[in-house]
């Protein structure tokens, strides 16, 4: 089946500092991919969706210029959270549907990236 | 954007059929239902998705009741291994982006030995 993966796995970075997340579609083309935050023993988060070749949609409350996606390819959308604090620790998700199979299917979703500000 | 509602959790014995029921009151004619497991630090994993009547694949069954505000996921003879968080998603296809999955609360499976 489809698969989704996301780099890194973890990630531990200092406060001020800039980590860059990649989602990447493995097998199939994806014009649009969504970006996830998960706290622990919480539910996911829709954060944005992302856009290939334009911008991405950020959901209410999530700063767009603190959490930067670009989706410059069909395959590869990436997550870049800006000067990283504490508070930002969290487990950031990626996922993608694979639009040739229709318009109500399963999304597929990353591994999951854990990121830690210290 | 169709809600969902679970219970929290809940409690099962291996070997033991576990159905978690999902309510859907306000689901849309174009919607479908889908059921997502999460273990801890993982990804959601897709188990099953399903419009109306009954769907079943070689991990679980999807009852959907003719009114479609609710559907049933089954999972027959639980292990250990099944113990994770279910999620249960109304698909809102909204125009270019197809199925906006937003995630509600889910129900915490935890099968005892």
């Amino acid at each position: 089946g489809a698969v989704v993966s996301q780099h890194p796995s973890w990630v531990i970075c200092k406060s001020g500092t800039s980590v860059k997340i990649e989602c990447r579609s493995l097998d199939f083309q994806a014009t649009t991919m969504f970006w996830y935050r998960q706290f622990p023993k919480q539910s996911l988060m829709l954060m944005a969706t992302s856009n290939e070749g334009s911008k991405a949609t950020y959901e209410q409350g999530v700063e767009k210029d603190k959490f930067l996606i670009n989706h410059a390819s069909l395959t590869l959308s990436t997550l870049t959270v800006t000067s990283a604090h504490p508070e930002d620790s969290s487990f950031y998700i990626c996922s993608a549907r694979d639009p040739g199979q229709g318009m109500n299917t399963e999304a597929f979703f990353g591994q999951g990236t854990r990121l830690t500000v210290v | 954007l169709a809600k969902t509602t679970q219970p929290i959790s809940m409690d099962s014995y291996e070997g033991q059929e576990v159905n978690i029921t999902c309510s859907h009151n306000n689901i849309a004619t174009n919607d479908y239902i889908t059921w997502y497991q999460q273990f801890p630090s993982q990804g959601p994993r897709f188990i099953i998705q399903g419009y109306k009547t009954k769907v079943t694949n070689e991990v679980a069954s999807l009852f959907i009741p003719a009114d479609r505000k609710s559907s049933t996921l089954s999972l027959p003879r639980v292990s250990l291994s099944d113990t994770a968080v279910y999620y249960c998603l109304v698909g809102d296809s909204t125009g270019n982006y197809g199925q906006n999955f937003v995630f509600g609360p889910g129900t915490r499976l935890s099968v005892l030995p």
